[in-house]
Formats: C-alpha cells, structure tokens, sequence
C-alpha cells in the first residue's frame, strides 16, 4: 500500500544537527512532490516548504530558510529534511507529506527534541 | 502570503449534533486548492476534504465541505465518538500551502 515511513525520534543538543528520512512505497515516487510540515508541542500546523521530486529543486516557506535543507534519494524513494545549528525552539514533530490532491498520504512523523 | 483564520478555536458539542467549522481567508483562494484535515491526538493529520468540496478516499459522506473565494466550510452532519478531534483548513498550489490555526471539536 501507499505509505510514507519516517526516521525515528532524535535528542539533540543546541548547536548539533538532524537529518530526518522520510521513505516512500507502493507508488512511483518522482511522480508527486513531497512536503514538509511542522508541529510545535501543542501547536498547530506549519507548512515549511516542498520539494520537486523530478528535479529536486526545493522551496522553502517564510521562515524556514537558511538552517532547512531538503533533498532526495530518488535511488531509494526517500526524502529529506536536515536542520542545522539547532535551537530549543526546533523541538517538535516533523511531518512528510505526498502532494496529490493536497497532502493526501503523510508520515507518521519524527519527533526531535533539543535539549542540553 | 495568504493567512487562514479559522473559528471558532473549540466547537463543544454532543455526539449526534450537527458540527459547522469555518475557515476565511486573507484573500481570494482558487476553490480547487482548499483542503481540510482532521488530526487526533498522537496521529498524524488525514486528509477529508481537497478542492474544497470533494471527499478524499474513505471519508464517510457525514463530511462535507463547501465555499468559495474567502469563506470556507467543513460541515459534520451527525458527529460521531471518533469524530472529535482538531480540524485544519489548508490553501495549497503553487503559492504556499499554509494551514489555518485549527478549530478543536470536543464533546460537551
């Protein structure tokens, strides 16, 4: 079936870096884009951007630039977010998404949590 | 950039009653591009609804969603125990895809 696996939950510490995977099956994975979401514990949805699947070029919200990088393994049907120069504020639950009609499959989402 | 407000922020209600969430926007968004999601606790969000009016896969038809230009609606006609949860509106396409602040529906 369609499904979108994600990497495991991360503990970090300020300053340190996070690369989460984000593993596709069951369709052909260049042909959607896929996205990234974010959610603060207890917050709602942010939508921080998508990349292009075919070419891997990425776009990146407001606010999500500079320290988010998204690129792809397309050999292996598998997208990633890696963050830089983490900040306490980065704790939360990151989210990939499948771009057909909106975001109709998602991952089920990797925890990180930065703490000293 | 386009900014979604939904209301209200919690929608108290019993199961069986009639749920009407609303989502405008900060300016005009193309129909085929409003979407809606349901979130539950500890889950990842589902997509219910996509061109602001069309069910996604699956979704029961107690689901509706309805609107155009700067107001849109998800309607739940009879709620039911595993319909309570927080629900998001999204605008996507090529000019970002940000999402409304969410609207909880708890039981009352």
């Amino acid at each position: 079936q369609v499904q979108l696996v994600q990497s495991g939950s991360e503990l970090k510490k300020p300053g340190a870096s996070v690369k989460v995977s984000c593993k596709a099956s069951g369709y052909t994975f260049t042909s959607y884009a896929m996205n990234w979401v974010r959610q603060a514990p207890g917050q709602g949805l942010e939508w921080m951007g998508w990349i292009n699947t075919n070419t891997g070029n990425p776009t990146y919200a407001q606010g999500f630039t500079g320290r988010f990088v998204f690129s792809l393994d397309t050999s292996v049907s598998t997208a990633y977010l890696q963050i830089s120069s983490l900040k306490a504020e980065d704790t939360a639950v990151y989210y990939c998404a499948r771009d057909v009609h909106a975001f109709d499959i998602w991952g089920q989402g990797t925890m990180v949590t930065v703490s000293s | 950039e386009i900014v979604l407000t939904q209301s209200p922020g919690t929608l108290s209600l019993s199961p069986g009653e009639r749920a009407t969430l609303s989502c405008r926007a900060s300016q005009s968004v193309s129909s085929s591009y409003l979407a809606w999601y349901q979130q539950k606790p500890g889950q990842a969000p589902r997509l219910l609804i996509y061109g602001a009016s069309s069910r996604a896969t699956g979704i029961p038809d107690r689901f509706s969603g309805s609107g155009s230009g700067t107001d849109f609606t998800l309607t739940i006609s009879r709620l039911e125990p595993e319909d309570f949860a927080v629900y998001y509106c999204q605008q996507y396409g090529s000019s970002g895809a940000p999402f409304g602040g969410g609207t909880k529906v708890e039981i009352k």
